[in-house]
């Protein structure tokens, strides 16, 4: 069964300094990995995504994140935080067996960005 | 709009009372997933459809929830007899294909839903 684990609920940051999400996953078989963002009352919006291709992905908003196999992680880092950045993110895995690609989500990490 | 979308945005339901939640995915998506997002958590599936078929109810928490997708476009999430562990943000996520094990599924606003 696949699972996805959010290392910190809550994560604050200077503006202009590191981001970094930290996601385990545990998965039998070569996962699919999405990182998605949740800002207050609108929808999840995708950050990017891992499909088995490279092992850097780069996603919107200057955020990427690095599949490693070895680490079963996928964590999300961007250079410089912005104060847009101040959110919640998602990450998730694909459910294998069953319907085609429902998502298994983390419980998510809520991102502030101080002045 | 492009977007998908969800009505009401906040429903207050009396314990024991019905709801219906609708969603209105994106024009031409076959694939249509609903969530549970219960507060402090990431969201949980509960039920998926390919078009008309619900293909997967495997989430849905007990038979008071039932859904469906009768012209595979416009859904409906019901919920009878509500609960007050019930209460949490309903999403619906439509996607283009039929294999969304890796394309993007895209996330509606959500239904806010409380039970008192």
């Amino acid at each position: 069964a696949q699972s996805v684990t959010q290392l910190g609920s809550h994560v604050s940051v200077s503006e202009g300094a590191l981001v970094l999400l930290r996601c385990n996953y545990s998965s039998s078989v070569p996962p699919y990995l999405f990182w998605y963002v949740q800002y207050p009352n609108q929808g999840l919006q995708l950050l990017l995504k891992y499909t088995s291709a490279a092992t850097l992905v780069k996603g919107i908003n200057g955020f990427e994140a690095e599949f490693k196999k070895s680490e079963t992680s996928f964590h999300l880092t961007k250079p410089s935080a912005h104060m847009s950045d101040a959110a919640e993110y998602f990450c998730a895995v694909t459910r294998w067996g069953g319907s085609q690609g429902n998502l298994i989500f983390g419980k998510g990490t809520k991102l502030s960005v101080k002045p | 709009g492009a977007g998908v979308s969800q009505s009401p945005r906040y429903k207050v339901a009396k314990r024991g009372q019905d709801v219906a939640l609708r969603c209105d995915p994106i024009s031409g998506h076959v694939s249509l997933f609903w969530y549970q997002q219960a507060l402090g958590q990431g969201p949980e599936f509960l039920t998926y459809f390919q078009n008309e078929a619900q293909l997967d109810k495997s989430g849905l928490p007990s038979d008071r929830f039932f859904a469906e997708r009768p012209e595979g476009s416009v859904s409906t999430l019901k919920i009878q007899r509500t609960q007050q562990e019930d209460s949490a943000v309903y999403l619906c996520a439509s996607s283009l294909g039929t294999d969304s094990s890796y394309n993007e599924q895209f996330f509606g606003p959500g239904t806010r839903l409380t039970v008192l």
